[in-house]
């Protein structure tokens, strides 16, 4: 298995530009959550999505992010306009639920946003 | 609310020495816990997960972790340490009465190992 793929790993942007993060879960897993880690605050859980449905965006920060999943194997995060406060680490993370007590969630190995 | 807290931010052992992080929650109904590891530039990596079927977990590269009720403590140990086990841990809850999938995350351990 392939595990998560995000993709940009890496993305340097500058202020007030667009930017889309791209996750693939786990063939599969019908769950998929968006999370933010940076040094303040730790990880937050952004949004989560359970059979493409979003079911939980009180974590998005503000109207600037919006979160999409057209279909089962793909989701969207993005960021329109950018701002240095958005620079963080985000993790894509997927499961399968219901299923398997206790809903181990599989996280991909994040993309490092910075902007400038 | 359920929650969840990691005593020390930092913790350092020497190599071969115990690794204790602990791990409090809180929850009216114990609920699912889950121990993670992140190494450095890299994402979370399951340790193991307290499932109510025991409450010694055994986990993988040799960690485990005990589940006290009536502690709400759900500890993570290694008997001797090793300078590989140098990453951030994060312990997580989730709530499974609320209805809902989501984890609650800790703020996280970094242990460091001393040679």
């Amino acid at each position: 298995d392939a595990g998560v793929i995000q993709s940009p790993r890496h993305e340097v942007t500058e202020m007030g530009q667009e930017v889309t993060l791209r996750c693939k879960p786990i063939s599969g897993h019908n769950s998929l959550f968006w999370y933010r880690q940076t040094m303040m605050r730790g990880l937050e859980l952004l949004i989560y999505f359970n059979n493409n449905v979003p079911i939980d965006d009180s974590g998005m920060p503000e109207d600037r992010f919006s979160a999409k999943m057209p279909n089962a194997s793909f989701s969207t995060l993005k960021i329109q306009p950018s701002e240095p406060r958005d620079s963080a680490v985000y993790f894509c993370a997927s499961s399968r639920m219901p299923g398997p007590v206790p809903y181990e969630q599989y996280f991909g190995p994040g993309t490092r946003l910075t902007v400038t | 609310a359920q929650s969840v807290t990691q005593l020390g931010s930092h913790v350092s052992v020497s190599e071969g020495a115990l690794v204790l992080l602990r791990c409090n929650y809180s929850s009216s109904v114990p609920p699912y816990l889950f121990w993670y590891v992140q190494y450095p530039n890299q994402g979370l990596q399951l340790l193991l997960k307290y499932t109510s079927a025991a409450t010694l977990v055994k986990g993988i590269n040799g960690f485990e972790a005990e589940f006290k009720k009536s502690e709400t403590s759900f500890h993570l140990t290694k008997p001797s340490a090793h300078m590989s086990d140098a990453a951030e841990y994060f312990c997580a809850v989730n709530d499974k009465t609320s209805g809902t999938y989501k984890y609650i995350f800790g703020t996280g351990t970094r242990l460091k190992v001393l040679a």
